[in-house]
């Protein structure tokens, strides 16, 4: 079973409109921490957010927020007001269980935003 | 450094050449990654270090990849006799702490694009 799953391969959006990336994850591990990637053309993977599993608040870092849903096991990318630079890939990744170091990356959206 | 890099940026081989990939972590980070990221999908994690100890090679797909990071610093990611399922780009990923804390960010380079023709 896919352990992060993005369903969105691409998505479309008009300048300054705000744009949700879903991502849905499986784990039965209690503790896991969930991240979202930016990678541009360039192809430098950009952290953008971070989400632990005993956090009680969504994360929030400027324009980008995670719309958190534990018990649906989601963890959506908000960006708020997008720019044309936004337009990029977008991954969402996990790392699972107490003292795991690597992370599980999903299959990514293609975020386009047209002026 | 200022962030993570990689060289080379771009490397072409013909099947069944030795390649080696560099990457240069964040001065400073304990932890170092490698993931292999083919056309159009996520990265998947190849192998972990903790300064010069590689203490997860779950991920690498074959006994043909061979990393190592012997003064903790540097890794070098070597691939013997490539083939053509080798093609990808190759990220390097570090992180400043070995311990255990949820948010213990991995900062990626750019990635070496690897064509084996």
């Amino acid at each position: 079973a896919q352990k992060i799953t993005q369903t969105q391969p691409g998505m479309f959006v008009q300048e300054k409109e705000a744009v949700t990336l879903d991502c849905t994850y499986d784990t039965s591990d209690p503790s896991y921490g969930l991240f979202w990637y930016k990678q541009p053309s360039s192809g430098e993977m950009i952290f953008l957010i971070y989400q632990g599993s005993y956090d009680q608040q969504n994360a929030t870092e400027g324009r980008y927020s995670l719309n958190f849903q534990k018990a649906r096991k989601s963890a959506n990318l908000v960006i708020s007001a997008s720019q044309l630079g936004d337009s990029a890939m977008y991954f969402c990744a996990m790392r699972e269980g107490e003292g795991a170091q690597k992370l599980v990356f999903g299959q990514g959206t293609r975020l386009t935003i047209n002026p | 450094g200022a962030g993570v890099s990689q060289s080379p940026r771009y490397k072409v081989a013909k099947r069944g050449q030795d390649v080696a990939l560099r990457c240069d972590p964040i001065s400073g980070h304990v932890s170092l990654f490698w993931y292999q990221q083919a056309l159009g999908q996520g990265p998947e994690f190849l192998t972990y270090f903790q300064n010069e100890a590689q203490l997860d090679k779950s991920g690498l797909p074959s006994d043909r990849f061979f990393a190592e990071r012997p003064e903790g610093s540097v890794s070098t990611l070597k691939i013997q006799r490539t083939q053509q399922e080798d093609s990808a780009v190759y990220l390097c990923a570090s992180s400043s702490t070995w311990v255990y804390q949820a948010k213990n960010i991995q900062y990626f380079g750019a990635g070496t694009r690897l064509s084996v023709l």
